[in-house]
This record gives C-alpha cells, structure tokens and sequence, in this order.
C-alpha cells in the first residue's frame, strides 16, 4: 500500500537548515510528483514545494530562496532543505503524493520542527 | 498568489444535522479545487477534487459544488467521526494555496 514517511530533526536553532527525509513505498517517484507542504500550529497548510515525477522541481515563491528539493529514486527518497529557519518555520512538515496533477492524496504522518535556541 | 478564504472559521452543529462550509478564491480557478478533512493529532485526508468528485473511499453524505470562485462543501446528516477541521485548496497554480480552515464541533 501507498506510504509516505517523514525523518529528520525535531529541534532545529535559528538561522541553521532544516534537513527532512521523506522515505516512500507502494508508488514509483519516477510516476508520481511527491510536494512537500508544512502546517504552523492551528492554521492552514501552506504548499512548500515539489519534485516532479520527471526530476524538476517547483517551489513556493515565498520560500524559493531558502528551499532546496531533491531526489534518490534508487532509496525511494525525496529530500528537503531550507535554511536560515526563523521561529515562524516552527510547525508540523509533512510529504504528500500528488494526485491528478494538481492534489494529495496520501500524506506521510508528518513530523513537528520547532525552530528555537 | 491565489487567496483562499473560508467561511465561517468555526461551526457548532449538532449529529444528524446537515451544515455547508464556504471557500471563496480570489480569482477563477476553474473548478480545480480540493477539500479536505483533519482530525487533531492527524494528517489531512482528501475528501473532494475538482470541486465535486468524492475521492475514493469518502461517504456519499460529502458533497462539493461550485465553479469560478466560490466553492462550498456540504455534510448531510452529520456522523460523530465527521467532527473535525475542514480546508479547501486551489489546485490551478503555483503555490497551491490553502484555505484557514474550518473547525466543525459538537454542539
């Protein structure tokens, strides 16, 4: 079946990076775009980013400077990395398949980051 | 950017009871939009694409319509499972902006 699985750190000191791994199963990334979307505590999700299935990749323009989205099709991995994290980075970041082109439909169980010295 | 505004932010409702939540784009996004369900502790879940079709596995008492920009989401007779917060999203371009959310309880 379809999984999507979040790793990486829980606690990351302002202005360092933020590095996630997002390990999928059950779907080839080579046939699915997979985005990464992040969500502050009680507000909306906001769409970070996307490695497309063909390798190119698509960023939020909020974010394009700081954000970094790769791949290892061979490990079924998607990466990301944002750096120069402020306190407003703080909230829960997760990895989503994406369905019909434009929407998600499987979302890894996410994991919290909480940006603080 | 495409601004996503939902309506009401909170809801009180009680079981069996049908209530509509709103989405209203800041421009046409021609149908290309999803809603969502999030229970607390929990991933969002696709409920709706393309503004009305029930993704696989959603119980037919979700329903959506619209077109251009406004959107609604409709729960016929409410089950307790259906509490939770609800958010719409435009799927036509980047960045794939969400609504704030609409939080469903129990009256």
């Amino acid at each position: 079946q379809v999984q999507l699985k979040e790793s990486g750190p829980g606690l990351v000191q302002p202005s360092e990076t933020l590095s996630l791994t997002c390990t999928v199963s059950g779907f080839s990334l080579t046939s699915y775009s997979v985005s990464w979307v992040r969500q502050p505590s009680g507000k909306g999700p906001e769409w970070m980013g996307r490695m497309w299935y063909d390798g190119d990749t698509a960023y939020n323009s909020a974010l394009k400077s700081r954000l970094s989205i790769s791949r290892d099709t061979s490990k079924n991995q998607v990466f990301l990395k944002m750096n120069s994290l402020q306190t407003d980075d703080t909230g829960t970041y997760y990895c989503t398949r994406v369905y019909n082109n434009y929407y998600f439909d499987y979302w890894g169980q996410g994991v919290m980051v909480t940006v603080s010295s | 950017d495409i601004q996503m505004t939902q309506s009401p932010a909170s809801l009180s409702a009680s079981l069996g009871e049908t209530v509509t939540i709103e989405c209203l784009a800041s421009e046409d996004i021609y149908d290309i939009l999803a809603w969502y369900q999030q229970k607390p502790g929990k991933s969002p879940q696709l409920l709706i694409y393309d503004a009305s079709s029930l993704h696989t596995g959603v119980p037919s008492r979700f329903s959506g319509s619209g077109s251009g920009t406004q959107y609604s989401l409709k729960i016929n007779s409410l089950q307790p499972e259906d509490f939770a917060s609800y958010y719409c999203q435009n799927g036509l371009s980047a960045p794939n902006t969400f609504g704030a959310g609409t939080k469903l309880e129990l009256k």
